[in-house]
């Protein structure tokens, strides 16, 4: 399974633009890249998955470059309730297994 | 979107009882379903992987005999905690896979065990 290395931590203001990088350098031909979010005491919630390029949905947008060794999930005008922790992780659409690394704690402020 | 329930949300045990904790799929059907823990302030830990009908594969460090996996039906897997210890508390989450390339997962059971 590839590993994934995110910042621990991030900041930001309510109404800025965060962007979130993860480096996956052994991503294996078959994975996926895939975001979750998760507030305290609850269940990983799926943002987003891409395999390549840009994918954007109502929450968020996914960068990946051709070479598929770092993406970056980008949360256009965060608001105080995107505080949360979010997690990177990499994996053949078939694994069955997920490996969630550290995570990336966010915390928006006003 | 895929619905995964967990049931109960909390539980208070005390030290050397057993406690049984449900998750299913309300809306797919399951083949799988994994269970991790997590611990405060730190990321999930995969605890083993269940499969409908058959015996769940345990990780490396995970005490099979004392985390028993059921996986009876399509919609429900089962973790039992055995003679449970105030270091088994933690917040337990499992996760269901309906076949495609994403797992939802359940809201979680917080295990305190006293």
């Amino acid at each position: 399974l590839a590993k994934t290395t995110q910042p621990i931590s991030m900041d930001s203001y309510e109404g800025q633009e965060v962007n979130i990088t993860c480096s996956h350098n052994n991503i294996a031909t078959n994975d996926y890249i895939t975001w979750y979010q998760q507030f305290p005491s609850q269940g990983p919630r799926f943002i987003i998955q891409g395999y390549k390029t840009k994918v954007t949905n109502e929450v968020a947008s996914l960068f990946i470059p051709a070479d598929r060794k770092s993406s970056t999930l980008s949360l256009p005008r965060v608001s105080l309730s995107d505080t949360a922790v979010y997690y990177c992780l990499v994996a053949a659409g078939t694994a069955s297994k997920l490996t969630f690394g550290t995570g990336t704690r966010l915390q928006v402020t006003l | 979107g895929a619905v995964v329930s967990q049931h109960p949300s909390w539980v208070i045990c005390k030290s050397g009882t057993s406690v049984k904790i449900e998750c299913r799929s309300l809306d797919f059907q399951a083949t799988t379903m994994f269970w991790y823990r997590q611990f405060p302030k730190q990321s999930l830990m995969l605890m083993a992987t269940s499969n409908e009908g058959s015996k769940a594969t345990y990780e490396q460090g995970v005490e099979k005999d004392k985390f028993l996996i059921n996986h009876a039906s399509l919609t429900l897997s089962t973790l039992t905690v055995t003679s449970a210890h105030p270091e088994d508390s933690s917040f337990y989450i499992c996760s269901a896979r309906d076949g495609g390339t994403e797992q939802y997962f359940g809201p979680g059971t917080r295990l305190t065990v006293t």
